[in-house]
């Protein structure tokens, strides 16, 4: 029971690029999104939200976009740095009147020199 | 910068046995929440911990899980008698004082259980 996807479980991006991360759920009852960054041996960090009322998210190098109709959303990262290489976890929750995120299995994105 | 604490970083146990993992949230958050990860798979929730008392938890969340504030900075997740599914890497983590759930949650770096 997949309700939040990340069909791609890896990416790979030139330095000074953009990284494209995208998810998309199921769950039409979910009305804020979040993408959470994880690098290796540490927990999951907090990137950036966003609420259903809305359709963009932008915070520095990361835009997150909304589209409700097609349940998907996007993390646009602008430009890429290596150090951005991490895993990256989209959440979503709302559902059922519950704020408890339902994560993605994430995406790894490797940015190269 | 504050940040939540867990320990131990790794714990091996023999299937049967009980183990307790131990998290410091952040002083002053009000909502805490333990996850898990099986390698290679989604995070997954257990259960949330407001006001002294469990406010939601998961299928997973079931007889075998404990969780406690047994004093004003620790949280704990305890698994009465372990079985070879339930290694994975836990995360504690918590959120607040703000709209509940809504707040940007702050993971501990886990602590990775092996049970053999």
């Amino acid at each position: 029971d997949q309700q939040v996807k990340q069909n791609s479980p890896s990416l790979s991006v030139q330095e000074g690029r953009i990284s494209i991360l995208n998810c998309d759920y199921t769950n039409s009852m979910f009305d804020y999104f979040l993408w959470y960054k994880k690098y290796p041996a540490e927990g999951p960090t907090f990137l950036i939200s966003i609420s259903s009322i809305k359709d963009k998210n932008e915070d520095g190098r990361f835009t997150v976009f909304l589209n409700k109709s097609a349940k998907h959303l996007s993390l646009h990262i602008v430009p890429s740095q290596p150090g951005d290489s991490a895993v990256y976890f989209c959440a979503a929750s709302g559902s059922g009147g519950s704020y408890i995120p339902t994560f993605g299995r994430g995406t790894s994105l490797i940015v190269h020199p | 910068e504050p940040e939540v604490t867990q320990t131990p970083s790794h714990q091996v146990t023999q299937m049967g046995q009980e183990v307790i993992l131990r998290c410091v949230p952040i002083s002053n958050h009000l909502y805490f929440y333990w996850y898990r990860q099986i390698l290679g798979q989604k995070v997954e929730f257990l259960v949330s911990f407001y006001n002294n008392e469990i406010s939601e938890k998961s299928e997973i969340f079931d007889d075998q899980f404990s969780v406690e504030r047994p004093d004003g900075s620790n949280f704990t997740l305890k698994i009465r008698s372990t079985k070879l599914e339930d290694s994975a890497m836990y995360f504690c983590a918590s959120s607040g004082p703000g709209t509940f759930g809504r707040d940007e949650q702050f993971f501990g770096p886990g602590t990775r259980l092996t049970v053999l």
